[in-house]
């Protein structure tokens, strides 16, 4: 079946720093979407993406969707506390396949 | 105002038990799913349901019964617990459709424990 290749696994950063992930698929998909799940919550939409080439913000997180439909990254700038969770790349041509998720850790 | 809620939110039982979990939408989606979340966070689907017929159902063991009595409701009946049957269970919804429309939204999610 699909397959959603999600890295990094996990990320220590320092308070303040740019994060960088991105999420590479086995065949061609017609959305991604980035989800954030908090400990002991469901995942929430951070951001969806429809076209080939769209790049979109939300804040301080951009995301962009490849030009070759089989890959997506996720951006976010000047990280906070707040930013810590789990970060996961969904694509869907028909049912939702997700990534392994991004565990982002925060020192201040 | 919640849009998916999930009841309840943790679950602890004996093996060999039955347990419904519920699931209720207020977003007017006509598309409900039931998602298993196992212990290293890994998301799969498990089934959905479009104006309450069933329309993805991916090789989950049949003691697991998804019943949706209307468009805004999807509940799961499991049979038989086993310890494996252990995780984080998520229903979500989206509207039919193509691009925005079929956006996935989730519930906090029901912990289920097996004894």
């Amino acid at each position: 079946g699909q397959q959603l290749n999600q890295s990094p696994q996990s990320m220590f950063i320092q308070e303040g720093e740019d994060v960088s992930m991105n999420c590479t698929s086995s065949s061609i998909f017609n959305t991604w979407l980035w989800y954030k799940q908090d400990p002991g919550e469901g995942p929430v939409l951070l951001i969806a993406l429809y076209k080939a080439g769209e790049l979109t913000s939300n804040g301080r997180l951009t995301a962009q969707f490849g030009i070759t439909r089989k890959d997506s990254f996720l951006n976010i700038s000047a990280s906070i506390p707040s930013d810590v969770g789990i970060y996961f790349c969904a694509g869907q041509p028909q049912k939702l396949v997700f990534g392994q998720g991004t565990r982002l850790t925060i020192n201040p | 105002d919640t849009a998916v809620s999930q009841t309840p939110k943790y679950l602890v039982t004996q093996m060999g038990n039955d347990k419904s979990i519920k699931c209720e939408q207020n977003l007017g989606h006509d598309t409900m799913y039931w998602y298993k979340q196992d212990s290293k966070k890994f998301l799969k689907i498990m089934f959905s349901y479009n104006n309450k017929e069933l329309i993805i159902n991916e090789t989950v063991p049949n003691r697991f019964s998804p019943k949706s009595p209307d468009k805004a409701h999807l509940n799961l009946h499991i049979n038989s617990l086993e310890l494996g049957d252990s995780a984080v269970y998520f229903c979500a919804s989206s509207h039919t459709g193509t691009g925005s429309f079929r956006t996935q939204y989730f519930g906090p999610g029901t912990r289920l424990l097996v004894l």
